[in-house]
Parts: structure tokens; C-alpha cells; sequence
């Protein structure tokens, strides 16, 4: 089984609906990240948490929130989602003082 | 400014030929540097990492990198290209005494050429 999972897969919605992309981790680790992957942009952080009550924002949060349910599950949410959210969106996690990350498969969301 | 930079956004190479892809990185102190692959609707797999010591890196699926302080540079190298190594490449770093959050490029894409 996976480390790092990531529910749904893909998804495509509409312009203004919420929704919510899931990540669970086997993995133990304490630390989870969302990115979002956009052409030619590479990996952007958009929040991150280093433990259940830690959360953070990273470099483009505006328009994203997120939860962290339990040390292995970490969810984003586009509360009024656009077009311009059309993404590949991933979750990673990481050891404390580890450094490297493991990232799961990605969803690849579609805003119409 | 602070940042990690790929020059090379695609690169063709013939399967069997080597491959050199460049990072170059700008912070003050060195950063811990990574190399990851994408391959085509996947995840990112870590291939190699640098933190310190020999600056020449061995990783999987027969990948090296070295490290070269005086260039700020972590360039990620195969002898021979496989048809399978078909992917993006992203290098990417954590800044020493930050807040051990990765930084990455922007990524090469490597197409290969029976």
C-alpha cells in the first residue's frame, strides 16, 4: 500500500462550488504540505503543518484553507473554487529534521 | 534574491547518450540540496540528496550529482539515458537555519529519443 495517499484522484467542478482534497500518510511522520503544480511553475507551497495543532501558510494560500484532522490526515479545501485553481495539487509529508519529503500521486483538480 | 534555478527547460537526448541536467541555487549559506523525478502521472520520487561530506552523490536509478561549492551548483548526471528515464526533474533545496521548507525549481523536462 501507498505511504502517501491522496483522495480523489481527479476531479472536475464548477466554478464556485467547495471542495475538499484529502491526504493520509502511513508513514508516521509528524510533518504533511500541500502544493499546487502548475506548467512551467514547478512546486508551490501553499500550507504546511508540522503537527496536529501547527498549521501554516506557505507562498499562495489566498483562496485555499486547510484542516489537520490527526497526525495522518491533512485536507485542503477550495471554499469558492475559480478557474485559475485548475491545478496539480499534492500532498507531501516529512520526518522532523528529515528534510526529504515523500509526496503522494497528486489530484489533478479542473475548475470550469 | 533567494532562489533555486533550472536553466534548461527541456532537454531531448538519444537513449544510451548521457545526460548532465544543471541546478543552480543562490543563498547565503548551503542549503541541503535534493534531486526529485516526476515520471508521467506520478508522484515525485526522491533520487539523491546532499546534506554534507563527498560531494559527488550517488542516487537510484543510477543517477549521480555533484556538488560544487564554488559554482553554487548540484548538477544531476547519468552515464546512459533509458527510454524509461522519460520525465521532469526538479532540484530543490532547504535553506540551513530556515524553516526546513523545500524550495523548488521550476523543472527540466527530459525527453528521450529511441
Amino acid at each position: 500500500d501507498a505511504d502517501v495517499t491522496q483522495t480523489p484522484r481527479n476531479r472536475i467542478t464548477k466554478t464556485g462550488k467547495r471542495i475538499m482534497l484529502e491526504c493520509s500518510q502511513t508513514k508516521g511522520h509528524d510533518r504533511m504540505y500541500w502544493y499546487r503544480q502548475d506548467p512551467g511553475l514547478g512546486l508551490r507551497l501553499i500550507y504546511y503543518s508540522f503537527d496536529v495543532k501547527d498549521i501554516n501558510k506557505g507562498e499562495i494560500s489566498d483562496g485555499y484553507s486547510v484542516s489537520r484532522q490527526a497526525q495522518a490526515k491533512f485536507s485542503l479545501s477550495l471554499e469558492s473554487a475559480i478557474p485559475n485553481q485548475t491545478a496539480l495539487y499534492f500532498c507531501a509529508t516529512s520526518g522532523e529534521g528529515r528534510y526529504e519529503q515523500f509526496f503522494g500521486p497528486g489530484t489533478r483538480l479542473t475548475v470550469l | 534574491a533567494q532562489s533555486v534555478t533550472q536553466p534548461d527547460i527541456h532537454i531531448t537526448v538519444s537513449e544510451g547518450a548521457s545526460l548532465e541536467l544543471r541546478c543552480n541555487y543562490s543563498y547565503g549559506a548551503t542549503p541541503y540540496l535534493f534531486w526529485y523525478v516526476q515520471s508521467p502521472g506520478q508522484g515525485l520520487q526522491l533520487l539523491l540528496k546532499y546534506f554534507s561530506g563527498d560531494t559527488l552523490v550517488q542516487g537510484i536509478k543510477g543517477f549521480e550529482a555533484e556538488f560544487k561549492r564554488s559554482q553554487s551548483s548540484f548538477n544531476l548526471r547519468k552515464p546512459s539515458v533509458h527510454w524509461s528515464d522519460a520525465a521532469e526533474y526538479f532540484c530543490a533545496v532547504v535553506p540551513q537555519g530556515g524553516s526546513e521548507k523545500l524550495v523548488f525549481g521550476k523543472g527540466t523536462k527530459l525527453t528521450v529519443n529511441p
